[in-house]
């Protein structure tokens, strides 16, 4: 079935320094492949999303590129900001499949001052 | 535009209580769902509603029941609380089940004794 695998954290780092978190996926078809970001005390938000191979989401400074040939959508970022700590999670949605969303399970950032 | 709301934001049960959380959505969103929050596992949902009307079990539906009471409204009720089910709970709504981007709300933080 459809998975999601993202790295493990914390991810620590200082501000200003450059974000990757890996996420790769399994999934039949042609999933849609999203970044949601869940802040202290709040529920997700969608950050960015891709919906085709070599399609590049971006938003607030992030990006991600789907890529088919390695399953993967890496969530990067060139600058980060202590506004920038939260909870990411990776996630695919397989419209065909049926109705549901796969999260992976979430890295948390800090950034420090 | 509130967008979605759950009530309550906290919540303590002893086992073999029941309760209902509620969840109401102003977008006029078709679909809604609600998951549960656990740590080291991402999301994962608990049952759906595609359209008003309809509604489907979800990857751990056990110990749960839902009811999409109109379209704004779809509420989730514990029967006989257990402390496997302490966790944060989330609604989402989105246009369409086929549509990809979620909308989640603040969420429920409960604990079962």
């Amino acid at each position: 079935g459809n998975s999601v695998t993202q790295m493990e954290g914390p991810v620590t780092l200082s501000e200003e320094a450059f974000l990757t978190i890996n996420c790769t996926y399994t999934a039949t078809g042609y999933p849609s492949l999203f970044w949601y970001v869940q802040y202290p005390g709040e529920g997700l938000q969608l950050l960015l999303k891709a919906t085709k191979a070599d399609d590049k989401g971006s938003n607030k400074g992030f990006e991600a590129t789907y890529r088919k040939e390695t399953t993967s959508f890496h969530l990067e970022k060139g600058s980060v900001q202590v506004s920038d700590s939260a909870v990411y999670f990776c996630a695919l949605s397989d419209g065909t499949g049926g109705f549901k969303t796969i999260f992976g399970a979430g890295t948390r950032l800090f950034v420090k001052a | 535009n509130a967008g979605v709301t759950q009530t309550p934001k906290f919540q303590v049960l002893k086992t073999g209580q029941s309760m209902t959380l509620q969840c109401a959505q102003d977008m006029n969103h078709n679909s809604m769902y609600w998951y549960r929050q656990d740590p080291g596992m991402g999301l994962r949902l608990i049952y759906y509603s595609a359209s008003e009307g309809t509604t489907d079990k979800g990857e751990v539906p056990n110990g749960y029941n839902v009811s999409r009471l109109n379209k704004r409204e779809f509420s989730l009720r514990l029967e006989s609380a257990a402390p496997s089910q302490t966790s944060v709970y989330f609604c989402a709504s989105s246009q369409d089940f086929s549509t990809d981007t979620q909308y989640f709300g603040p969420g429920t933080r409960l604990t079962v004794l």
